[in-house]
């Protein structure tokens, strides 16, 4: 089927340690997205790449950077995790062009930093 | 800045039509999303407007006015499982499709 797999569905971080966020599509869309849900808040969005080998800082980059090595991966990383830091994470995927404006999301990572 | 906003919350009862208003305030706009989630789960897309007037899809339908900075989403025939969260989102900028979204409203619907 289609879609988003981020990895892990869930996590407990201890404060001050790195961890990485995996997503992956099979949809070949060109660009990707982090964003994070807090309760109140909706939706933020981290970071964002429009294609392979480019990035750029959303509207709360701090504390947060990516990668885009290919098409299909789009990997997050907390390099020193804080508390404030505890959110659902999701990624999503879209086409950059054309008709198709929606976002696909993925099924989210719960993370806890302690 | 950005701001969008939108009601925290709507009651409404099955059967019954409810509208969830959004209105915005973005240095750009190229478009206006909107999105359901419910409790648990991920965001998915349910409309898109970039121009003027009423977008129908089955019993959800979305409209945009651009010259009020406006838009809303309206569900008809409601049923049980339209309970959700429904988020609106704006495209601000050309040359990506980044979306900046809206806090939310729960919509409950009641027997």
């Amino acid at each position: 089927i289609a879609g988003i797999t981020q990895a892990p569905t869930s996590q407990i971080l201890a404060a001050g340690r790195r961890m990485t966020l995996r997503c992956t599509q099979d949809m070949r869309h060109n660009a990707m997205y982090w964003y994070r849900q807090d309760l109140g808040l909706g939706l933020r969005l981290i970071h964002y790449s429009n294609t392979a080998g480019t990035t750029g800082k959303g509207e709360v980059p701090d504390g947060y950077s990516v990668s885009r090595a290919n098409t299909d991966d789009f990997p997050l990383t907390l390099a020193s995790a804080v508390p404030s830091q505890t959110s659902v994470y999701f990624c999503a995927s879209s086409e950059v062009s054309g008709a198709n404006y929606g976002y696909t999301f993925g099924s989210g990572t719960r993370l806890t930093v302690v | 800045g950005q701001s969008l906003e939108q009601p925290s919350e709507v009651t409404a009862v099955e059967g019954a039509i409810v509208q969830i208003n959004c209105t915005y305030q973005t240095s750009g706009f190229y478009g206006l999303s909107w999105y359901q989630q419910h409790d648990g789960g991920a965001p998915t897309f349910l409309s898109y407007n970039a121009l003027d007037g009423l977008e129908e899809t089955g019993r959800f339908s979305s409209f945009l006015s651009r010259s009020d900075s406006y838009g809303y989403l309206l569900l008809q025939e409601l049923q049980m499982k339209d309970s959700a969260s429904y988020f609106c989102a704006v495209r601000d900028r050309a040359g990506r499709r980044a979306l900046t979204f809206g806090s939310g409203t729960r919509l409950q619907v009641q027997p």
